[in-house]
């Protein structure tokens, strides 16, 4: 069983709406969890980070967190064209740090 | 400051032949890991190293694979014999311990692609 879930999309937004991705773990174990954005071709770089329950803000993106329904999610308002890329959920349990398939999406302009 | 130094970026061999893929972390950082990156498997972790120490290497495929770090500037990653299905692209990340300027940011090298003929 992976340690963590995402649908692997396309998702695919209008400029300028709401983009949602979610990520799914599969037990209680105390954890902290990463959003990273990988441009094709590129290295995976670090867009937030949240590590108890509850929404945390950054500019355009939200990281939701609910440990108790064991779900992870981020929000992207006002999609740009610019924000097309793959978005992976990284999980941390104790030192050890598990991604998740990642989450293409495409912002069509 | 430099970030994490992979090498080589880009490598072409032939099955059977011995891979060698290099990393240089961060100055400072006592966490490195290899990473795996392929379109069917995703970012799969292969081996982590506290302190030059291999902690978890349960993600490493098979026998084929061996990785070490002797020392705290300097990590390998080796395959052989390689094979076709080893084609991937490989990242090796370093991060610094609990600290005061601690955020949990995984500091990523650009990547070693390996093709295997």
């Amino acid at each position: 069983q992976k340690e963590v879930e995402q649908n692997s999309g396309p998702l695919s937004v209008p400029e300028g709406a709401i983009a949602s991705l979610n990520c799914t773990y599969s037990d209680r174990v105390s954890q902290s969890f990463f959003w990273y954005r990988q441009y094709s071709g590129k290295s995976p770089e670090l867009i937030m980070s949240i590590y108890s329950n509850g929404d945390k803000e950054d500019g355009r993106f939200t990281a939701q967190l609910n440990k108790a329904s064991q779900y992870v999610s981020l929000l992207i308002r006002d999609s740009q064209p610019s924000d097309s890329a793959t978005y992976l959920c990284l999980r941390e349990y104790g030192n050890k740090l598990v991604f998740g398939a990642g989450t293409i999406l495409r912002v069509k302009s | 400051d430099a970030g994490v130094i992979q090498s080589p970026r880009h490598e072409v061999t032939e099955m059977g032949q011995e891979v060698t893929l290099r990393c240089k972390p961060i100055s400072g950082h006592d966490y490195l890991f290899w990473y795996r990156q392929t379109m069917m498997r995703g970012l799969e972790l292969l081996i982590y190293f506290n302190n030059n120490v291999p902690i978890d290497d349960s993600g490493m495929p098979e026998d084929r694979f061996s990785a070490k770090m002797p020392n705290a500037s300097f990590s390998t990653l080796k395959i052989q014999p390689s094979e076709p299905r080893d084609s991937a692209v490989y990242f090796c990340a370093s991060r610094p311990d609990r600290g005061v300027t601690y955020t949990g940011e995984l500091f990523f090298g650009e990547g070693s692609r390996l093709t295997v003929l």
